[in-house]
């Protein structure tokens, strides 16, 4: 069936750096991408959605990367401070509007 | 403005007992999910309600798990009996409408012993 997955399970990345994660996912019908920050015993946390007609969206310090040639999406956070360690998530949207998510990908950030 | 609200954060509970997760989406909310997180991994939908309505409970493991929400507000989410493998957070998360984005309470960590 669809999934959706991570490439690296643990990004380690010196303070001040740039940090990029990647989410490679199955369902082309996907119309709908979003990125979670998920901190030690908390909720995941809602940091940039992209829709599929869009290849590029920017917030603040994060940008998502979507190519739907190779059905990849990326998250890159820019000058990588230590709250940005956590386990970040990436999810789709298909038909139903069901919400599946990948496995996770920690971020240890080094001071 | 209030996010979603979870309770408990912890329960743990001996196998076979009954436990219950209360929910209150944040206000407006028409859609409210239910998922389950196991550690590693990503959440996955035990149930969506649009408004009072259960729209996919295709993952709900109706033997001995329910849920509801009677008025269309909070939710309840309740297994009986507990087995060790229901040893999870069960997360809560609501959104103005299927298809908006969807907001995540802290969870409910369950400990079935």
């Amino acid at each position: 069936g669809e999934s959706v997955g991570l490439h690296l399970p643990t990004l380690s990345v010196q303070e001040g750096d740039n940090s990029i994660i990647n989410c490679a996912y199955s369902n082309s019908a996907s119309d709908y991408f979003i990125w979670y920050k998920q901190e030690s015993g908390k909720g995941p946390q809602f940091i940039i959605d992209i829709r599929s007609n869009m290849d590029k969206r920017q917030g603040q310090r994060v940008t998502v990367l979507l190519n739907k040639t190779v059905k990849h999406l990326s998250l890159q956070i820019a000058a990588t401070q230590p709250g940005d360690s956590a386990v970040y998530f990436c999810a789709e949207k298909a038909a139903g509007n069901k919400l599946t998510f990948g496995g996770g990908t920690r971020v240890l950030v080094k001071p | 403005e209030a996010g979603v609200v979870q309770s408990p954060r912890y329960k743990i509970i001996e196998k076979k007992q009954p436990v219950a997760f209360w929910c209150n989406p944040i206000s407006g909310h028409n859609t409210l999910y239910w998922y389950l997180q196991n550690l590693g991994q990503g959440p996955e939908l035990l149930i969506r309600y649009e408004n009072e309505e259960a729209v996919d409970d295709s993952q709900l493991p109706k033997d001995r798990f329910s849920a509801e929400r009677l008025k269309g507000v909070d939710s309840t989410l309740k297994i009986q009996p507990a087995e060790l493998g229901d040893s999870a957070v069960y997360l809560c998360a609501s959104s103005f409408a299927s298809g908006n984005t969807i907001y995540f309470g802290e969870g409910s960590w369950l400990t079935v012993v």
